[in-house]
């Protein structure tokens, strides 16, 4: 099976503008999640959605939304891009959840806000 | 504030030598899970460990779960220097996976 995919995988925004990353899940796993890692913060849970509907979400401003489509593929957006969203955003797939077992993780988009 | 915390933070030791990992965490759990992550790219999935289990292997790992001090360790015998990369301990809170602040391996060969 072919692995979690992210799109894109570097990219560079001005403060302000707003961005939406992509993530293609493990073909037949329902749930996807995101994750913001930074050098400050280390790595902070987003959200996740399961079945096209958000199941959890973390401690994050209004700005950074998300959604999963009927094929399972995600998508997240941050609007409105401050210095401090600069960071690698990963996602996660798995057939049942992210509480019940083992997360694949794709290879990141990393995002440089100037 | 992050619901698993590692120690130490960084960790150096010489190929061939054994390396242990510690992770608290807060609250209880249904499971903790090990990741490692190279070079800032993607997480690696190594082993997961349910609440009602003590002890786990995987090839040249092995983990510790300690439910009543709320803690796991992390063990890999005979490091190699591709072992070197940062590791994090996982768990779930309030439905939320959570993962502590790393410890960085290096492996000298």
């Amino acid at each position: 099976k072919a692995g979690v995919t992210q799109t894109p995988r570097y990219l560079i925004k001005t403060r302000g503008q707003q961005v939406t990353l992509s993530c293609s899940p493990i073909s037949g796993h329902r749930s996807v999640s995101w994750y913001q890692q930074t050098p400050g913060q280390g790595l902070q849970f987003l959200f996740e959605y399961f079945s096209e509907t958000q199941r959890n979400k973390g401690n994050f401003p209004g700005r950074f939304s998300g959604r999963q489509f009927s094929n399972s593929r995600s998508e997240m957006n941050v609007s409105t891009l401050e210095l401090g969203d600069s960071a690698l955003y990963l996602c996660a797939s798995s057939s049942l959840g992210l509480l019940e077992e083992t997360q694949y993780f794709g290879p990141g988009t990393r995002l440089l806000v100037l | 504030s992050q619901q698993g915390e590692e120690d130490p933070q960084a960790l150096s030791i010489q190929e061939g030598e054994n390396a242990t990992m510690n992770c608290s965490y807060k609250t209880s759990i249904n499971n903790l899970q090990w990741y490692r992550q190279n070079s800032g790219r993607g997480l690696v999935h190594l082993i997961l460990i349910r609440s009602n289990e003590r002890e786990k292997h995987s090839g040249r790992l092995r983990v510790t779960l300690d439910t009543s001090k709320k803690s796991s360790s992390l063990l890999i015998t005979a490091s190699r220097a591709a072992d070197t990369a940062s590791y994090f301990c996982a768990t779930d809170a309030r439905g939320k996976l959570v993962f502590g602040a790393g410890t960085i391996l290096r492996v000298k060969s």
